[in-house]
């Protein structure tokens, strides 16, 4: 069955510090990607997405994401840290077979020290 | 613009009891899914609709949970009757154009469910 892992259920890192948040996914034809977070008693929005087309991607709020087919993963950056980031963040992998299924992550929680 | 509303936010009910949660899509969006989270989860899809058509409800289990979507518009959930392992977040989302891949959704807040 198709899936995607999100190591590290909790990341802490320092104000200004790197983000790094990791995702692989399993599928042997690379689906669409994507990232979303999720605040406190709100909705999933979305930070940003791989379809097609360069591999770096550039989201909202200074987040970007490489695709690497080789690694079947989809990580997400950021160079510095702010208190803002703190949320939870959810790696999916759009799969197609037939039809399309979202698949979603465990998600990670990501806590911002100051 | 409006985003993706749901109703209610929180609802406590009783187990045996039926429940239902209410989606208003992004106006033209043609695409509704509606997902279930557990705690500690990311999103699970359990209905997701076309206009009218539910065109993947694979995951929706049909013995106690309904879902409709009338004038391919608002769209209801519903479970009868509810049972303690139902307690989760019901997250309506919707998107743009069916079919289209590349296109992501827009999630509602979500109706928080527990079922005592």
């Amino acid at each position: 069955a198709q899936s995607v892992t999100q190591l590290g259920s909790h990341v802490s890192v320092s104000e200004g510090a790197l983000v790094l948040l990791r995702c692989n996914y399993s599928s042997s034809v690379p689906p669409y990607l994507f990232w979303y977070v999720q605040y406190p008693n709100q909705g999933l929005q979305l930070l940003l997405k791989y379809t097609t087309g360069a591999t770096l991607v550039k989201g909202i709020n200074g987040f970007e994401a490489e695709f690497k087919k080789s690694e079947t993963s989809f990580h997400l950056t950021k160079p510095s840290a702010h208190m803002s980031d703190a949320a939870e963040y959810f790696c999916a992998a759009r799969v197609t077979s037939g039809t399309y299924k979202d698949i979603f992550g465990t998600g990670t929680r990501l806590k911002v020290l100051a | 613009e409006a985003g993706v509303v749901q109703s209610p936010r929180y609802k406590i009910i009783e187990k045996k009891q039926p429940v239902a949660f209410w989606c208003n899509p992004i106006s033209g969006h043609n695409t509704l899914y509606w997902y279930r989270q557990n705690l500690g989860q990311g999103p699970e899809l359990l209905i997701r609709y076309e206009n009218e058509e539910a065109v993947d409800d694979s995951q929706l289990p049909k013995d106690r949970f309904s879902a409709e979507r009338l004038k391919g518009v608002d769209s209801t959930l519903k479970i009868q009757p509810a049972e303690l392992g139902d307690s989760a977040v019901y997250l309506c989302a919707s998107s743009l154009v069916p079919g289209d891949l590349a296109t992501e959704a827009f999630f509602g807040q979500g109706t928080r469910l527990t079922v005592v």
